[in-house]
């Protein structure tokens, strides 16, 4: 059974302090991992795709990397702005099944 | 703008009571689906739909029911809701697997259900 998991469930950062958030998943072939933010009472929006392990993906001051059983998302410096749920999802690439993991609530204090 | 839309954003219903969530996308999305968003548990899918009139169930199908008969909707049908479907439900649409962006779904902002 295809599984994601997240860590921590929450984090609490200072304005510039930079951290990283996990992604661990279990599927029997990945087509891709998908990294979305979610802020309160919006639904999920995009962030990154990554394919294969050793892949990198860059956005402002986020950072996706993955290997054959987890990603990180760097966070560099991060402002209050930042501060939202960030969700992780696998597709396996025996169908179009989407399956996300619980997220990380990130708050960034000023 | 490209985007999806829900309907109702908040609805409070009663065990039983027949109910229908809207979603309409512009985009031309062949791909939709809806799913679940409980504390703790994440996103979880319950039907999705590659084109019209196919639909396939996902992780938690029971006791919803979809259609696909155009493009651009894809509403999701309670036929007796119970307590346990109480929770925030996401439509989300993607475009087909030759585009640039295939795979990356776009959501729709909510709809959150209380059945008593």
């Amino acid at each position: 059974e295809d599984q994601v998991t997240q860590s921590p469930e929450a984090l609490r950062l200072q304005e510039g302090e930079s951290s990283s958030l996990n992604c661990s998943y279990t599927v029997s072939g990945l087509r891709g991992l998908f990294w979305y933010r979610q802020d309160p009472g919006k639904g999920p929006e995009f962030l990154f795709t990554l394919y294969s392990a050793g892949e990198e993906k860059e956005k402002e001051r986020l950072k996706a990397t993955l290997t054959k059983k987890e990603s990180f998302l760097h966070i560099t410096a991060p402002k209050p702005e930042d501060s939202a749920t960030y969700l992780c999802a696998v597709q396996a690439d025996y169908g179009q099944n989407f399956v996300f993991g619980p997220g990380t609530r990130l708050s960034v204090l000023p | 703008e490209a985007q999806v839309t829900q309907n109702p954003r908040y609805l409070i219903t009663v065990t039983g009571k027949k109910l229908t969530v809207t979603c309409s996308q512009n985009m031309n999305h062949e791909y939709m689906s809806w799913y679940r968003q409980d504390p703790g548990l994440g996103l979880r899918q319950i039907y999705y739909s590659m084109n019209v009139e196919v639909t396939d169930k996902g992780d938690v199908p029971e006791g919803y029911k979809v259609s696909r008969k155009e493009k651009r909707n894809f509403p999701l049908i309670l036929e007796s809701p119970s307590p346990n479907q109480t929770s925030l439900y996401f439509c989300a649409s993607s475009p087909p697997v030759a585009s640039r962006m295939a795979n990356v779904l776009t959501f729709g902002a909510g709809s959150r259900l209380t059945v008593l």
